[in-house]
């Protein structure tokens, strides 16, 4: 069964201070990956996505995202977070064989403090 | 114009009760979704359907019924609402079947049991 794990479950960075959350998967084959990001009382909101191609996907905010799939990980990562950027992160996978259908990491909460 | 639009935004019930939870789509998007986000923020998917197909039912209890009128709208009906129940329910749509594309989120349906 595909599964994603996210295994922190808050992350503390000043701002200003590169931020990386932290996201491993299991699938066999090729995976589709996601993050997104979810603001309190507010659903969850699409950052960027992996599914061919360069390794390095670019997103929204100033995000970005690095497939390895040696370590089949997918770590999120800004160069310098903001006050702002505290939120809820969730990694998410789709495998194809298991229909079209998103699985989401536990989540990790990030806190940007000034 | 919301994107995905989820009502009510916040529900609170007995248990026993049924319910409804409507949500619509202006995005022309062929595939729609409900996820259950839990009290430790935890998503999981319940439902998809594609074109107003059913596609993916997860290990729901049948208490639990989906309704897609048309591709733009999917809706859920509770019978007999249980404590456990009370979560976040929201409602997602993709463009296609692929899983190529980000899914769009609605802002979700509180639903309290008491």
């Amino acid at each position: 069964a595909q599964s994603v794990a996210q295994p922190e479950d808050q992350v503390n960075v000043a701002e200003g201070n590169p931020l990386t959350v932290k996201c491993t998967y299991s699938v066999s084959g090729n995976p589709y990956l996601f993050w997104y990001v979810q603001y309190p009382n507010r659903g969850l909101q699409f950052l960027l996505k992996y599914i061919t191609g360069d390794n390095l996907v670019k997103g929204s905010y100033g995000f970005e995202a690095e497939f390895n799939k040696s370590q089949t990980s997918f770590h999120l990562k800004k160069p310098s977070a903001l006050v702002s950027d505290s939120a809820l992160y969730f990694c998410a996978v789709r495998y194809g064989a298991a229909g079209n259908k998103l699985t989401f990491g536990g989540g990790t909460r990030v806190l940007v403090k000034p | 114009d919301t994107a995905v639009s989820q009502t009510p935004k916040y529900l609170v019930t007995q248990m026993g009760n049924d319910k409804s939870i409507k949500c619509e789509q202006n995005l022309g998007h062929d595939t729609m979704y409900w996820y259950k986000q839990d009290s430790k923020k935890f998503l999981k998917i319940m439902f998809s359907y594609n074109n107003k197909e059913l596609i993916i039912n997860e290990t729901v209890p049948n208490r639990f019924s989906p309704k897609s009128p048309d591709k733009a709208h999917l809706n859920l009906h509770i019978n007999s609402l249980e404590l456990g129940d009370s979560a976040v329910y929201f409602c997602a749509s993709t463009q296609d079947w692929t899983g190529a594309y980000g899914y769009t989120f609605g802002s979700g349906t509180r639903l309290t049991v008491v």
